[in-house]
């Protein structure tokens, strides 16, 4: 079975950083293309970034250009999320997900984690 | 950039009721669309890919269908179940890497 799992969520002060995780199992982060979307009452589900699985080639909603960076340790078979300059605007739920099809970058989500929330606030 | 309107935002049913939420995409996106149903304090759950694909394990109760101008996407429900009074989201997934969601569709039991 494939599952997702993230962690690394919580409070921070808005300018500050923080890292989220989330760690594969059933399958391996090199083989399919990974995202984070996250979730907010007022804005709904939001495209966030994701990774490529063929060569790690990164893509990002412009609002968090610059200040949000998606990697992945194969290693540890791993998806992180490094937030730097944070903002009240990017609190939410941070879901990590997985792509459908091996040989897709932005498909449909076929493995979703439960979610980890991030607070930015004084 | 690619707006996906969903209507409704709320619906109102009984159960054995069919029910049909609709995508409209602001340009066309072929058959590059999904459906998950979310439920409070889960992540989303993928129904419906590639505009009318029943994800392995869906009952067939679910369907999608797209326009002939692959603009208007819908999901459609029939014989509506106890568990089916959830959140409904589309998803267009045009292009590369991007996606942009719907705003949703909350389904209650009349």
């Amino acid at each position: 079975e494939m599952l997702l799992l993230e962690s690394g969520g919580g409070l921070v002060q808005p300018g500050g950083s923080l890292r989220l995780s989330c760690t594969a199992s059933g399958f391996t982060v090199e083989s399919y293309s990974l995202t984070w979307v996250r979730q907010t009452p007022a804005r709904g589900l939001e495209w966030v970034a994701t990774i490529s699985a063929s060569d790690s080639t990164t893509y990002y909603a412009d609002s968090v250009k610059g200040r949000l960076t998606i990697s992945r340790d194969t290693s540890r078979n791993t998806l992180h999320l490094q937030m730097n300059s944070l903002r009240a605007e990017d609190t939410a739920l941070y879901f990590c997900a997985k792509d459908k099809f091996a040989n897709a970058v932005g498909d449909s989500f076929d493995v979703w984690g439960r979610g980890t929330a991030v607070s930015v606030s004084s | 950039d690619v707006q996906m309107t969903q209507s409704p935002s709320t619906l109102s049913a009984s159960v054995g009721d069919r029910v049909t939420i609709t995508c409209r995409a602001s340009q066309s996106l072929y058959k590059w669309v999904a459906w998950y149903q979310q439920r409070p304090g889960t992540a989303p759950k993928l129904l419906i890919f590639e505009a009318s694909r029943l994800e392995t394990g869906v009952p067939s109760r679910f369907s999608g269908s797209r326009s002939e101008s692959d603009t208007e996407f819908s999901l459609t429900i029939t014989d509506l179940q106890p568990n089916d009074f959830a959140t409904y989201y589309c998803q267009g997934y045009k292009s590369w890497a991007s996606s942009i969601f719907g705003r949703g569709t909350r389904l209650d039991m009349k």
